[in-house]
């Protein structure tokens, strides 16, 4: 157990629904990314928030996807008309930058489906 | 960031060394080497990370090379538990607003057999 959590583990929905997603950071990192994963590849980064700005996001980003970190706590990210593309494993990574260092510690990730 | 190479699988013997090897000759001088693992179903694991200098930590030790275009993980007392895919990742310092975004290649896949 890194200390970030993400909520929920599973989700279940059909395509056209909306979801959203929680990353809870371990406490006082000041970094967090999203990442998604398919089956057999390896992460692939989405979108990361330096408190609570949005610094930079993917072309993988679509207009569908967006997210949030309000007060630089927690982030939501939220998928709007899914589409049986978007089934992927959805990871929140935390960190705390301190001068160039920087190690990133993942949640145990959000497994979508979408039928 | 630098692009690595790493071969797709490998297979290890319980209680030997496993020496997970990595190239990444494009590396720049900025740019650290950051070694995590996948077991199945979970999140990625951090294990070790480094710039030039070799590292060590409970988990494991990095050894780069003088020239830094490649390096080796070693797991010194592998265990069934080690089963995993080990993903080695270049990654330009991140300081200031600069980008920190980690970019997973296929890694590979150890098995570590009784």
């Amino acid at each position: 157990d890194t200390g970030v959590s993400q909520d929920p583990r599973h989700k279940i929905t059909k395509r056209g629904q909306n979801v959203t997603f929680r990353c809870d950071p371990i406490s006082e990192h000041n970094r967090l990314y999203w990442y998604r994963q398919t089956l057999g590849q390896g992460p692939e980064f989405l979108t990361y928030f330096q408190n609570e700005a949005q610094l930079e996001k993917s072309r993988l980003l679509s207009d569908r996807f967006s997210a949030e970190r309000p007060k630089g706590s927690f982030s939501t990210l939220e998928i709007q008309r899914t589409e049986q593309g978007d089934s992927a494993m959805y990871l929140c990574a935390s960190s705390f930058l301190t001068g160039l260092r920087e190690t990133q510690y993942f949640g145990p990730g959000t497994r979508l489906l979408v039928l | 960031d630098a692009k690595t190479t790493q071969p797709p699988s490998m297979d290890c013997a319980e209680g030997r060394a496993a020496n997970l090897p990595c190239n990444h000759s494009t590396i720049s001088g900025n740019e650290y080497v950051y070694w995590y693992r996948q077991i199945h179903s979970q999140g990625p694991q951090y294990i070790i990370h480094g710039l030039k200098n070799n590292e060590t930590n409970e988990m494991a030790s990095l050894i780069i090379t003088e020239d830094r275009k490649s390096s080796t993980l070693i797991l010194p007392h592998a265990t069934l538990r080690d089963t995993a895919v080990y993903y080695c990742i270049v990654r330009v310092a991140a300081g200031g607003t600069s980008y920190g975004k980690l970019t997973f290649g296929q890694g590979t896949i150890l098995t570590v057999h009784p």
